[in-house]
């Protein structure tokens, strides 16, 4: 069980726009920044989003980041069939003296 | 191109401990907090540990408290996981990971990853 809580799965068609949430506690994102990664198929992950909104260079503008309350959100527009991959979330947690992950998302290209 | 490559893994008894390593290259290493982090088969990934920039401070993941220990030697640019005691469920593929930068580089995100080294604990 992990202690930021996404969605197993999501789903869309190309140029669809899609929203991936991340459920947290006041004691990570509730208090500290959230970052979004990617994984490829068969590949190490990569940061896609960090400080709960910014892109790093060479991330695409159609991903981009939100956070509101203990919760944070990726969106996806304009998707495209190589968007197709594990999507994580990940932040700080002040109580675990550590850093915490989602299960990740699959997101599936229709 | 920062490069951060991993080596170390292999298959392993249960009980039995194994050294990872990661080489770092084309940055400062000094300036930098690094992590481990693993994925199991199939499964999500799990941050393992952190070592500050200096070596001065290292967090640990519940789940590898006691067992691992994590460590890194600046004049070498490398970083270390020594783990002892291996349980099967340690079975996993092994990032190391970049930190942020120097005092505030433990709460920044992970911003290049390594390819990782997987380890088997299995008798």
């Amino acid at each position: 069980q992990s202690v930021l809580t996404q969605p197993p799965s999501a789903s869309g068609t190309p140029g669809q726009r899609v929203t991936i949430s991340c459920s947290g506690s006041s004691s990570n994102i509730g208090s500290n920044t959230a970052n979004w990664y990617q994984q490829l198929p068969g590949t190490a992950p990569k940061l896609l989003i960090y400080s709960n909104n910014r892109r790093p260079s060479g991330a695409p503008d159609r991903f981009s980041g939100s956070k509101s309350g203990t919760s944070a959100s990726l969106a996806i527009s304009g998707l495209q069939s190589e968007d197709e991959a594990d999507y994580y979330c990940a932040a700080w947690d002040d109580s675990l003296n550590g850093w915490v992950f989602g299960g990740g998302t699959k997101l599936t290209v229709l | 191109q920062v490069q951060l490559v991993e080596s170390g893994g292999g298959v392993v008894q249960p009980g039995r401990s194994l050294r990872l390593s990661c080489a770092a290259s084309e940055f400062t290493f000094s300036h930098y907090a690094i992590h481990w982090v693993r994925q199991a088969p199939g499964k999500g990934l799990e941050w393992v540990a952190l070592i500050s920039y200096d070596g001065s401070n290292k967090y640990y993941a519940d789940s590898v408290k006691g067992r691992f220990t994590i460590s890194r030697d600046n004049s070498k640019n490398t970083l270390y996981l020594q783990m002892i005691s291996l349980r099967p469920e340690d079975t996993a593929v092994y990032y190391c990971a970049r930190g942020g930068v120097a005092a505030a580089g433990t709460w920044a995100a992970f911003d290049y990853w390594g390819q990782g080294t997987l380890v088997t604990v299995s008798s």
